[in-house]
C-alpha cells in the first residue's frame, strides 16, 4: 500500500464547475496536511494546508480533512482554465522533521 | 521578498560524474529540504536540514549528500551519477522544523544525466 494515494486521472471538469481531488493516506501518526498546485515544468506551489478535522476555505478553494478515514480531499469551486495543472496532496508525519511525503499528484483539466 | 531561490536551472552530465546543487532559502528560514522529482511521479524526500544539523534522511544512496551552511543555504552533491538519477531537484525552505510548518519550493533544478 503506498502511503499517499492520489486518483492520477485526468480529471476533466467544465469551466466554472466543481473540481474535486482526494487523497489518502496510511499513517494515522500524520498531522500535517498540504495541497500543492504544479504546472507542467514548474515547481509546486502551495494551495492550502490543514491541520485539523473538517473544512477549512481559502476563496475558491476548500479542503477538508477527515483523520478518522485518513482522508484528504481539495475542491475548487467555480473552476478557471488556469486551474488545470497537476495536484499534489502531502503529507508530514513526524514532529521536529520537515519530511513530506506526496502522492503521485492528479491531473486536473478544465474545459473552457 | 524574494523565494527560495536554486542553481543552476539546468544541468546536463554524463555517468559516473558528480554535481553540485545549491539553495537559498527564503529570508528568515532556517530550515531547508531536498527533494527528486521524477517525470510522472510527486517529489521523493531526500535531506532535511535545520539549523546545520541533519534532521532526516530518505531512502537515497549514500552518493547523495548535502550540507547547510551559517548563512542557511544549502548544497545537495550527488556523486557517480547513474542515468537514474535525471530528475528536477527541488529545494524547500520553513521558518522552523516542527508541526505546522510550512514548506515553499524553490523553482527546482534540472539534472540531465547522459
Amino acid at each position: 500500500q503506498k502511503e499517499v494515494e492520489q486518483n492520477s486521472g485526468p480529471l476533466s471538469v467544465p469551466e466554472g464547475a466543481i473540481a474535486s481531488l482526494n487523497c489518502t493516506y496510511s499513517d494515522r501518526g500524520s498531522q500535517s496536511f498540504f495541497w500543492y498546485r504544479q504546472y507542467s515544468g514548474k515547481s509546486p506551489e502551495l494551495i492550502m494546508s490543514i491541520y485539523s478535522n473538517g473544512d477549512k476555505e481559502d476563496g475558491r478553494f476548500t479542503a477538508q480533512l477527515n483523520k478518522a478515514s485518513q482522508y484528504v480531499s481539495l475542491l475548487i469551486r467555480d473552476s478557471q482554465p488556469s486551474d488545470s495543472a497537476t495536484y499534489l496532496c502531502a503529507v508530514k508525519s513526524n514532529f521536529g522533521n520537515e519530511k513530506l511525503t506526496f502522492g503521485t499528484g492528479t491531473r486536473l483539466t478544465i474545459i473552457p | 521578498d524574494a523565494g527560495v531561490t536554486q542553481s543552476p536551472t539546468h544541468l546536463i552530465k554524463t555517468r559516473g560524474q558528480q554535481v553540485t546543487l545549491r539553495c537559498s532559502p527564503i529570508s528568515g528560514h532556517k530550515s531547508v529540504s531536498w527533494y527528486q522529482q521524477v517525470l510522472g511521479q510527486g517529489p521523493q524526500f531526500i535531506f532535511q536540514y535545520y539549523e546545520k544539523e541533519e534532521r532526516g534522511r530518505g531512502n537515497f544512496p549514500d552518493r547523495f549528500s548535502a550540507r547547510q551552511f551559517p548563512n542557511y543555504s544549502s548544497e545537495l552533491n550527488v556523486n557517480a551519477l547513474l542515468l537514474g538519477d535525471s530528475a528536477l531537484y527541488l529545494c524547500a525552505s520553513s521558518r522552523t522544523s516542527g508541526e505546522g510548518d510550512t514548506q515553499y519550493f524553490g523553482p527546482g533544478t534540472r539534472l540531465t544525466v547522459l
